[in-house]
């Protein structure tokens, strides 16, 4: 059973629009929760982590989290063509080692 | 410089032939994973290692093998492999606290023919 679900699977925003990235789990002891970007052929790098409800900003980079509902949102305003890539939602247990991710989002920015 | 390493980058087997695929990291981090990527499945975890010879198995560890006897060294080893086990393989570090982070390295792309 996947504990980290995502939604869209894809997405397709034109370029200097807004992208929102979900990402719910069903574990109800995670604790923590990251993003991470990989671009095609690439691996995958973390690009924002939050740990506390509320929302975190960084650039053009938000991200909330609702602990109560286990539920992350990414959200990339000014979107650019090399935002292009598969967005991954990591969650993680207090005291556990193991990463759960998602199947992630692809998202697509068009010129 | 904080860096995760995995040699070969590209490798190429004949079914039944056994693999070894190699990662570093320079961080002297505790804990290393070992995930496959396949197309629409995400990242699954094959292995995960929490120190020197303190090995777990992780949610597909059929078909695979690890060893780690050194800190910085994490291999995974396919004996006899099939071709369902063509993939990218990454591997990835992390020191292990709360709010600690992975670091991947560059993967390992593995056809099995």
């Amino acid at each position: 059973q996947q504990k980290v679900q995502q939604s869209p699977e894809s997405l397709i925003v034109p370029e200097g629009g807004m992208a929102s990235l979900n990402c719910t789990s069903s574990d109800r002891n995670v604790d923590y929760f990251w993003w991470y970007r990989q671009h095609s052929g690439k691996s995958p790098k973390m690009l924002m982590s939050i740990f506390s409800n509320g929302e975190k900003e960084e650039g053009r980079f938000t991200v909330h989290l609702n602990k109560a509902s286990l539920h992350t949102s990414l959200h990339i305003r000014d979107s650019q063509p090399s935002d292009s890539a598969l967005y991954l939602c990591a969650a993680r247990n207090t005291g556990y080692q193991n990463f759960y991710f998602g199947k992630g989002t692809s998202l697509t920015v068009i010129p | 410089d904080m860096k995760v390493t995995q040699m070969p980058r590209y490798l190429i087997k004949r079914m039944g032939e056994n693999v070894l695929l190699e990662c570093g990291q320079d961080m002297s981090h505790e804990t290393m994973y070992w995930y496959r990527q396949d197309p629409g499945l995400g990242l699954q975890l094959i292995y995960i290692s929490y120190d020197v010879d303190s090995n777990s198995e992780g949610d597909i560890p059929k078909g695979y093998r690890v060893s780690r006897k050194k800190r910085e060294h994490f291999s995974l080893i396919l004996d006899s492999a099939k071709t369902n086990q063509t993939s990218v393989y990454f591997c990835a570090s992390s020191s292990g606290g709360n709010y600690a982070e992975q670091f991947f390295g560059p993967g390992t792309r593995l056809t099995v023919l």
